[in-house]
């Protein structure tokens, strides 16, 4: 198995708290993915990053931030928790080795974390 | 743009009963495609892939294949099990690092 630690892996804030998802890896990939996941919308992409101190967004970035320091550690932040926020939120991990843009597809998940914004 | 369309469930099936899920894609160039599975509290695993067309995935007895005639890639199993019972999803890979998933289909496999 990929080592990808999620932590916490449940939590329940309330409105206007900030929050942060720590997402750790042990592989050394390059590319780490930041998706929530709802009934019915399937995985939907947050943030993800190339590389470190490179990072995008993703279809679903408004209210989230990120930053990624190190290989090892990619970090999602709520400033600002909503309702709308309360969700399933993994993380993943791929290494790109085809030279080109795209993905290979084959990603690695963690465990995920459960987030409830009272 | 890029979309990927996958029949919706609860499917619910017998124990040693034929599986299939549909999957149809809509995409510019030639996309790799991809079938995921997420067992109960755990995340996405990667099932089966196929990267060109009438290439087959299979894992698991688990088989795909690729048909760009009809932007197709449904998953099918000749006899679940139980132990089937998961979340499948389809993806493609876009441009620019990301995937494109389809909602999920939520397989429930009875004995």
């Amino acid at each position: 198995d990929a080592g990808i630690t999620q932590s916490p892996r449940h939590k329940v804030t309330e409105t206007g708290t900030p929050v942060t998802l720590r997402c750790h890896q042990t592989e050394n990939h390059r590319y780490m993915y930041w998706y929530r996941q709802d009934p019915g919308h399937g995985l939907r992409l947050i943030h993800y990053s190339y590389g470190v101190k490179d990072t995008d967004k993703g279809e679903v970035s408004d209210g989230y931030s990120v930053s990624r320091s190190k290989t090892e550690d990619f970090l999602l932040t709520l400033e600002s928790a909503t309702s709308s926020q309360t969700s399933v939120y993994f993380c993943a991990i791929s290494e790109n080795t085809s030279g080109s843009l795209k993905n290979t597809g084959e990603l690695f998940f963690g465990e995920g974390s459960r987030l409830t914004v009272l | 743009g890029d979309s990927v369309t996958q029949m919706e469930g609860p499917v619910t099936l017998s124990e040693e009963a034929f599986l299939t899920i549909n999957c149809t894609y809509t995409a510019t160039g030639y996309p790799s495609l991809f079938w995921y599975v997420q067992y109960p509290g755990e995340g996405l695993q990667l099932l089966l892939k196929a990267t060109k067309a009438d290439d087959k995935g299979s894992n698991k007895g688990f088989e795909a294949t690729y048909r760009k005639e009809t932007t197709s890639f449904h998953l099918e199993k000749g006899s679940v099990q139980v132990s089937d019972s998961a979340v499948y999803f389809c993806a493609l890979s876009g441009s620019n690092y990301q995937l494109i998933w389809g909602a999920g289909t939520k397989l429930i496999i009875k004995p």
